[in-house]
């Protein structure tokens, strides 16, 4: 069974300019966990879907941060314009349903801003 | 806002030591999970536990749930350089197990 899917796995950007990351979930796995984590750091949940729809985006900071699940698979994560404090790896990760106890990981994007 | 607190934050032990991981919050969960997570990759399961006062047994791994619910200890008997890791504990509670992580415990396991 294929694991969770996300790139691109490294990005360099400059403040203020645009970034987007991709992630696709294990296949039947209805919900879909996009999570901010700072180096050393336990994950901060940004955004969870539970097929194309919103559960919990309490903690996006939706004045840059947007994310979209269209078609209830795929889902992009985009920062628009990015800080500095943007910087951390975001981890993409996806469960069967919003009941499950466990999730499943992705490798994670590692996004340096400058 | 549900917290959850580990300690140590760092550990540094020789090979053959055992340890202790802790994760403590003042908020009741429905259930308690185990991650480890290694450098450049993302969280992987260990265990997860979902009743008051259950211990689980993973190998050299004792997970153990506190009875009100609220926190949860990880011991490690013999530790080896392959336990080397970030070890994350994240409780779920809500009536669509909303995850909250705990702040993380980095241990280092020296041959």
């Amino acid at each position: 069974e294929a694991g969770v899917a996300q790139s691109p796995r490294y990005k360099i950007i400059e403040k203020r300019q645009s970034v987007a990351f991709w992630c696709n979930p294990i296949s039947g796995h209805a919900t879909l966990y996009w999570y901010q984590q700072i180096l050393g750091q336990g994950p901060k949940l940004l955004i969870q879907f539970q097929n194309n729809g919103v559960v919990d985006d309490s903690q996006l900071p939706k004045d840059r941060f947007s994310a979209e699940r269209l078609k209830g698979v795929d889902s992009t994560l985009k920062i628009q314009p990015a800080k500095l404090e943007d910087s951390a790896v975001y981890l993409c990760a996806s469960s069967l349903d919003v009941w499950s106890y466990e999730q499943y990981f992705g490798p994670g994007t590692r996004l340096t801003v400058t | 806002t549900q917290l959850l607190e580990q300690s140590p934050q760092f550990l540094s032990i020789q090979e053959g030591e055992n340890l202790t991981v802790y994760c403590n919050s003042s908020s009741v969960f429905s259930s308690l999970q185990w991650y480890r997570q290694e450098p450049g990759e993302g969280p992987v399961l260990l265990v997860t536990v979902v009743t008051g006062g259950e211990v689980k047994k993973l190998k050299r791994l004792t997970f153990q749930f506190g009875d009100a619910r609220k926190d949860s200890s990880l011991h490690i008997t013999a530790a080896q350089p392959g336990d080397t890791g970030l070890y994350l504990c994240a409780g779920s509670s809500g009536g669509y197990q909303k995850v909250t992580f705990g702040t993380g415990t980095k241990l280092q396991v020296i041959p």
